[in-house]
């Protein structure tokens, strides 16, 4: 266990419709950071929040938002879902607001498929 | 488990030989890099990490090299077991900015 809560591990939706996938920090990390993963892309970022602030922005698309709630933990809300949005959602943790040493702790992922 | 990296560049080697696993980086300005194991189902973990002052770092089993004349960071891991197969990324970065990860190699040990 690393730490880093994601849930649900699996969800399974229909195209057009919305979700959130949630994820808790290891305790006493401030950051947390979304990124994406399919086969072919390796970890793809999307998004990163400190203390509650966004800090960072990668390829995130529009009907994507993220938030970090005050006891730190963070949703990922996706909507409009399609078909490619089925992939594999990772959040990390690290204490600060940039890199740390030895990096980012992850969560064992959200596996979406939009049927 | 889940699959992940289907298509991405694989190692495969023997039980018992040592593996060596490649990563280019793309910027000259990062001095922090780390190495990353992923197993099925799981998300990365943390293997071992080197600094741009070191040219090399050994832990238990794994060795990271760096070349920065190159760009090219390595993996060494002595004596593959099962364990160790998994895609392994390598992450790099400069001061004040985050992790970019690698495309990942998997690698395979055969028995």
């Amino acid at each position: 266990d690393s730490g880093v809560t994601q849930t649900p591990k699996h969800l399974i939706t229909a195209t057009g419709q919305r979700v959130t996938l949630r994820c808790s920090p290891r305790s006493g990390d401030l950051s947390v950071y979304w990124y994406q993963q399919s086969l072919d892309q390796g970890l793809q970022f999307l998004i990163q929040y400190y203390n509650g602030e966004e800090r960072a922005k990668g390829n995130i698309l529009e009907r994507f938002s993220a938030q970090q709630f005050p006891d730190l933990h963070s949703e990922l809300n996706l909507s409009s879902l399609e078909l490619g949005d089925s992939v594999l959602y990772f959040c990390a943790s690290s204490v600060g607001p940039t890199r740390g040493d030895y990096g980012y702790t992850f969560g064992s992922g959200t596996r979406l498929t939009v049927v | 488990g889940e699959s992940v990296g289907l298509h991405l560049p694989t190692l495969s080697v023997q039980e018992g030989d040592n593996s060596i696993i490649n990563c280019a980086y793309s910027n000259s300005a990062s001095d922090y890099f780390i190495w990353y194991k992923q197993e099925s189902g799981k998300g990365p973990q943390f293997i071992i990490d080197i600094r741009s002052n070191m040219d090399k770092r050994q832990g238990q089993r794994v060795t990271v090299l760096l070349n920065k004349t190159v760009k090219h960071l390595s993996l060494q891991i002595a004596a593959t077991q099962p364990g160790d197969s998994a895609v392994y990324f390598c992450a790099e970065t400069p001061r004040g900015q985050n992790f970019v990860f690698g495309p990942g190699t998997r690698l395979s040990v055969l028995p």
